[in-house]
């Protein structure tokens, strides 16, 4: 398989469940990158992993809590959701996280939170 | 504050030619980027710019002024298969990437 692949591709929970994301990346590169995209808004930057190291964390709430066990690996643990989390969530790699790089994505996960 | 502006929406018809614009103020510049998203897929990148001028790849172009703080990404021919989302984002001067939040182009016949 090529390119980055995120599982599930739909995900539907309560506000008191507890799930995770994955996102694995076939392209051999270091960076790592989470996303959310809500309609009509632009891209936000929710954390960022470089040769696992987290270098990001744009003021995220607790509820959402990266892990990085690889560089070809990464999830999103989601627990205690509100309804406005839902959106969908992008994974993103790029070789190295410098000055040239272009980010590759998954095709996200569409995130329900009821 | 970081601001990237495009149009939220346009429409063309297949065979012509559409310019679809970016303006941004940002801290710092350190290059340009346009990406192609069809609805319910991944974005994927389509150009890099980070000196003034047009680059040109197949049927997309893409140019930009950093004096003017402006891009724009044109598409010829146009095919129905164009009808997508276009991002355009710009890496500032901590390389964090500031996103618009896309122009939704719709191809008529």
């Amino acid at each position: 398989e090529t390119g980055v692949t995120q599982t599930p591709r739909h995900l539907v929970m309560g506000m008191t469940n507890k799930k995770s994301l994955k996102c694995e990346q076939h392209l051999g590169h270091n960076a790592m990158y989470w996303y959310k995209q809500s309609a009509k808004k632009p891209l936000e930057l929710m954390f960022v992993y470089n040769f696992k190291e987290q270098t990001e964390n744009n003021s995220v709430p607790s509820r959402f809590s990266p892990e990085c066990p690889n560089s070809s690996h990464l999830f999103l643990h989601l627990h205690t959701l509100q309804p406005e989390d839902s959106a969908l969530y992008l994974c993103a790699s790029s070789p190295s996280g410098g000055e040239a790089d272009t980010q590759y994505f998954g095709p996200g996960t569409r995130l329900t939170v009821l | 504050g970081q601001n990237i502006d495009q149009p939220t929406e346009m429409t063309a018809t297949e065979g012509a030619i559409v310019q679809i614009n970016c303006t941004y103020q940002t801290s710092g510049f350190n290059g340009l980027f346009w990406y192609q998203q069809h609805a319910g897929e991944a974005p994927t990148f389509l150009s890099y710019n980070v000196l003034d001028g047009l680059e040109e790849k197949g049927r997309f172009s893409s140019f930009l002024s950093r004096s003017k703080g402006y891009s724009y990404l044109l598409l010829k021919e146009l095919q129905m298969k164009d009808s997508a989302s276009y991002l355009c984002a710009v890496r500032d001067s901590n390389y964090q990437l500031i996103w618009g939040a896309g122009t939704k182009l719709i191809i008529k016949p």
